[in-house]
């Protein structure tokens, strides 16, 4: 069974920092690994896909990696600010019980950028 | 403006009704799902659909029912058998079904029982 853990539940960080958010999984047998943000009380907003045979993306300030063999995931936010104080949570796409349209989701970390 | 469309956005349901949750694409996608989110847990599957007039349960299927007449509408129903409703409800659509298509989702709605 494929499980998704991110590590630290919650970040506190003053604005202009870099920092990295942990996603690990148990099963490497993934399609794609994605990253969102969610504000309070709104829908998801997709940030990166990473798919299986890529090692990293990135868009903007934004670096997501992918270690498969290892089940690891990073996003890496350069140059922090209170706008992106938000839930980040990772997914990704698994193929058990043949429903491959099926994302697994993290518990997210809440992120704080102090100003 | 392509996207996904939720309503109602607040929700507010009787012990014993069944209600009925809008989701609606203009995104031309063929699979659409539907997530539920409760404090402390990650998004779990209820229900998707790969192509109009087709739908699979998820992991958390009990209790609800969806119907896929035209592709751009996926609506959820919570019935009355649904023990404990309460929870943020997330649509969401991709261009097909394979397992390498990115998600893209609405903006929720908040089902709340009184």
């Amino acid at each position: 069974k494929q499980e998704v853990t991110q590590i630290p539940a919650a970040l506190s960080v003053p604005e202009g920092e870099n920092l990295v958010l942990n996603c690990s999984f148990t099963d490497s047998a993934i399609y794609n690994l994605q990253w969102f943000r969610q504000d309070p009380g709104k829908g998801l907003t997709s940030l990166l896909l990473i798919q299986s045979s890529q090692r990293e993306q990135t868009s903007g300030r934004l670096n997501a990696s992918l270690d498969k063999s290892s089940g690891r995931s990073t996003l890496y936010i350069a140059a922090s600010q209170p706008g992106d104080s938000a839930t980040y949570l990772c997914a990704v796409r698994s193929g058990y019980g043949g429903a491959t349209n099926k994302l697994i989701f993290g518990t997210g970390t809440l992120l704080a950028v102090q100003p | 403006d392509g996207g996904i469309t939720q309503s109602p956005k607040y929700l507010f349901r009787k012990e014993g009704q069944n209600v009925t949750l809008s989701c609606e694409q203009n995104l031309n996608h063929d699979a659409m799902y539907w997530y539920r989110q409760d404090p402390g847990q990650g998004l779990r599957l209820i229900y998707y659909s790969q192509i109009v007039n087709d739908f699979q349960k998820g992991d958390i299927a009990e209790g609800y029912s969806v119907s896929r007449e035209k592709k751009e509408s996926f609506p959820l129903t919570v019935t009355s058998a649904q023990k404990n409703p309460t929870a943020f409800y997330l649509c969401a659509s991709s261009i097909g079904h394979t397992g390498y298509n990115e998600q893209f989702f609405g903006p929720g709605t908040r089902l709340t029982v009184l």
